[in-house]
């Protein structure tokens, strides 16, 4: 197992386009987290997935953005019409639904909106 | 909900010397507690992890943590550190039921030769 990926690793894009961002977790890992990183803060929740149900949205999680994770296996991570304040590093992680304290993180993609 | 302070920010420290990271958290419901290293340009690791039991956890590279419950921290330590430890350190708490993680801030280690 090559563990958690995330596609792509950099992504410039300009103010009001989108963009989607895609997730690979570890091999039958039943959790599936999204977290955001801004430049000197640690990650803050957004959303997590259990199989293919999406179970809690943070409020940071505005309307601009939507994650899916069809048939409970990659998920992906769309942000619509961006804004300069949604650059940051966007981090997943998966873990086991049973022992799902210990969540393994993806490398990250870093998104820079002009 | 559950909230975790860094209390520093930057942590100089010279090879080979002791190092000590601070973490305190704050939360209504029991939580696990963790340590994760973010090494440049890559995602996290985990260092280690306090579910319950011994108050003192062992984690990789060295390093070791203390949980104590009265004062609500879980604070990070190495005997001697070495210049590949040289990286952004952060706590983190999760609650037991829903286990999302809430990190602190971090503290960026700086390993001098």
């Amino acid at each position: 197992d090559t563990g958690v990926s995330q596609d792509p690793r950099h992504k410039i894009t300009k103010r009001g386009q989108n963009v989607t961002f895609r997730c690979d977790p570890i091999s039958e890992h039943n959790r599936l987290y999204w977290y955001r990183q801004t430049l000197g803060q640690g990650p803050e929740f957004l959303t997590y997935f259990q199989n293919e149900a999406q179970l809690e949205k943070s409020r940071l999680l505005s309307d601009r953005f939507s994650a899916e994770r069809p048939k409970g296996s990659f998920s992906t991570l769309e942000i619509q019409r961006t804004e300069q304040g949604d650059s940051a590093m966007y981090l997943c992680a998966s873990s086991w639904l049973t022992g799902a304290y210990e969540q393994y993180f993806g490398p990250g993609t870093r998104l820079t909106v002009t | 909900a559950q909230s975790v302070t860094q209390l520093d920010s930057q942590v100089p420290v010279f090879e080979e010397a002791p190092v000590e990271l601070r973490c305190n958290y704050s939360s209504s419901v029991s939580v696990y507690l963790f340590w994760y290293v973010q090494y440049p340009n890559q995602g996290l690791q985990l260092l280690l992890k306090y579910l319950s039991g011994s108050t003192l956890v062992k984690g990789i590279n060295g390093f070791e943590a203390e949980f104590n419950k009265s004062q609500t921290s879980f604070h990070l330590r190495k005997p001697s550190v070495h210049i590949s430890d040289t990286a952004e350190y952060f706590c983190a708490v999760s609650n037991i039921n829903d286990y999302k993680l809430s990190f602190g801030a971090g503290t960026t280690v700086t390993v001098r030769a």
